[in-house]
């Protein structure tokens, strides 16, 4: 069965970086695009990032893009999102999201999501 | 960047009642919608894609229609484990965008 599974979380100050993975199995990693999305406390969903299969192609959202970086490491079947110049409203659980097509575009879609990891950006 | 907004924001029904919530996109994204369900602490989950295609394993009681700019999710007959809040999202174009969620309760 599918699994994804977070992990990096945790209190950074303002400024401060943090890099969060999300380890896959239970599918074949390579072939499929992955997203973040993050939850802000008491908040709705934000999506975040999207990498293709290969990470030949990466999206971001306008409240990330310059500061965070998705990449992935298919060999390890690992996601990843490396988080500079973190903010306040940066706090939030962010989630690993797969993506349910294979092996070209994507299906701007979430079928599987990880169980969230929780970023606090305070001094 | 599409703008999804749904209403109500909260509901509150019983067990057994039939709801329907409805999503409302800034321009028209044809059929590209879709239902996410979360419960609290948990992560969301698919229920519905293209407007009206259920995803594998969700009970038939959930069903979604519409285009263009008006989607509706409805929940025929409630039961227990439904209550909770229920996330539209768009799948027209990037950024990817949600509705700011619909919180359903028991009465």
């Amino acid at each position: 069965q599918v699994q994804l599974v977070e992990s990096g979380g945790g209190v950074v100050q303002p400024g401060g970086s943090l890099r969060l993975s999300c380890a896959a199995s239970g599918f074949t990693f390579s072939s499929y695009g992955m997203h973040w999305v993050r939850q802000a406390p008491g908040k709705g969903l934000e999506w975040v990032a999207f990498i293709r299969y290969d990470g030949s192609n990466k999206y971001y959202a306008d409240s990330v893009k310059g500061r965070f970086t998705i990449s992935r490491d298919n060999s390890k079947n690992t996601l990843y999102l490396q988080m500079n110049s973190l903010r306040a409203e940066d706090t939030a659980v962010y989630y690993c999201a797969k993506d349910p097509c294979s092996s070209g575009g994507s299906c701007y879609l979430f079928d599987y999501w990880g169980q969230g990891t929780l970023v606090t950006v305070s001094s | 960047d599409i703008q999804l907004t749904q209403s109500p924001s909260f509901l509150s029904a019983s067990v057994g009642d039939r709801v329907t919530i409805t999503c409302r996109a800034s321009q028209g994204i044809s059929s590209y919608l879709a239902w996410y369900q979360q419960k609290p602490g948990k992560a969301p989950k698919l229920l519905i894609y293209a407007a009206s295609t259920l995803q594998s394993g969700v009970p038939s009681r959930f069903s979604g229609s519409g285009s263009g700019t008006e989607f509706t999710l409805t929940i025929s007959s409630l039961q227990p484990e439904d209550f909770a809040t229920y996330y539209c999202q768009q799948l027209n174009s990037y950024p990817i965008t949600f509705g700011q969620g619909t919180r359903l309760e028991i009465k």
